[in-house]
């Protein structure tokens, strides 16, 4: 089993429409989870971190869910411009380095 | 702030040929990794600094060596390309390795013939 799941879509959405990814880990050891952003044929960029709470920073939601071993994204209010690849990273035992990578969700919003 | 760069942006290499992909930042971070994306494939770890004069595998350094010349440089160096080596390279900084926010340049496209 990958130790960083994601379905690889694409999720083809019209604007305006609320989107929700899902990510699985293996490592139920892993202590830190986050999202980054990918826009084509550039490098990743932080979206958010995934708090044990959850937290939301505008039209993201990010939550954890740690006895299914699983991190969601919800997008609300879809923009043209959240057209990008959504990684899934989870650090699986809080060493700094060892950032795992999931293959990403790619996410085409339409006018 | 530039962030963090790279060179080149592209390049082409014959098999067995070497060359460097270069990588600095002006953050002031302590750590810096090398990683490589292939299509279907999730970025990988190739090797990583966790401060000036230190340098360890990440998880596909095979083929790869890597210099941290100092704070802010730190280079990857093909020694014999093979074409299993076509990819796409970020370099990437962080504050230290226990700081989780990487900060990634804008990548190297390699293609090895």
């Amino acid at each position: 089993r990958k130790e960083v799941e994601q379905d690889p879509g694409p999720f083809n959405v019209p604007e305006g429409a609320t989107v929700a990814f899902n990510c699985t880990y293996s490592n139920s050891a892993s202590q830190s989870f986050f999202w980054y952003r990918q826009d084509c044929r550039k490098e990743p960029k932080l979206l958010m971190s995934v708090y044990s709470s959850g937290n939301e920073d505008g039209r993201f939601t990010a939550q954890l869910n740690r006895a299914s071993q699983y991190i969601s994204l919800l997008i609300r209010d879809s923009k043209l411009s959240d057209s990008a690849t959504y990684l899934c990273v989870v650090n699986p035992q809080n060493s700094g380095y060892a950032l795992n990578f999931g293959k990403g969700t790619s996410l085409l919003v339409t006018p | 702030n530039a962030g963090v760069t790279q060179t080149p942006k592209f390049q082409v290499l014959k098999t067995g040929q070497s060359m460097t992909l270069q990588c600095a930042q002006d953050m002031n971070h302590n750590s810096m990794y090398w990683y490589r994306q292939d299509p279907g494939m999730g970025l990988r770890l190739i090797y990583y600094s966790a401060s000036e004069g230190t340098t360890d595998k990440g998880e596909v350094p095979n083929g790869y060596n890597v210099s941290r010349l100092n704070k802010r440089e730190f280079s990857l160096r093909l020694e014999s390309a093979a074409p299993s080596q076509t990819s796409v390279y970020f370099c990437a900084s962080s504050e230290g390795l226990a700081t989780y926010e990487q900060y990634f340049g804008p990548g190297t496209r390699l293609t090895v013939t």
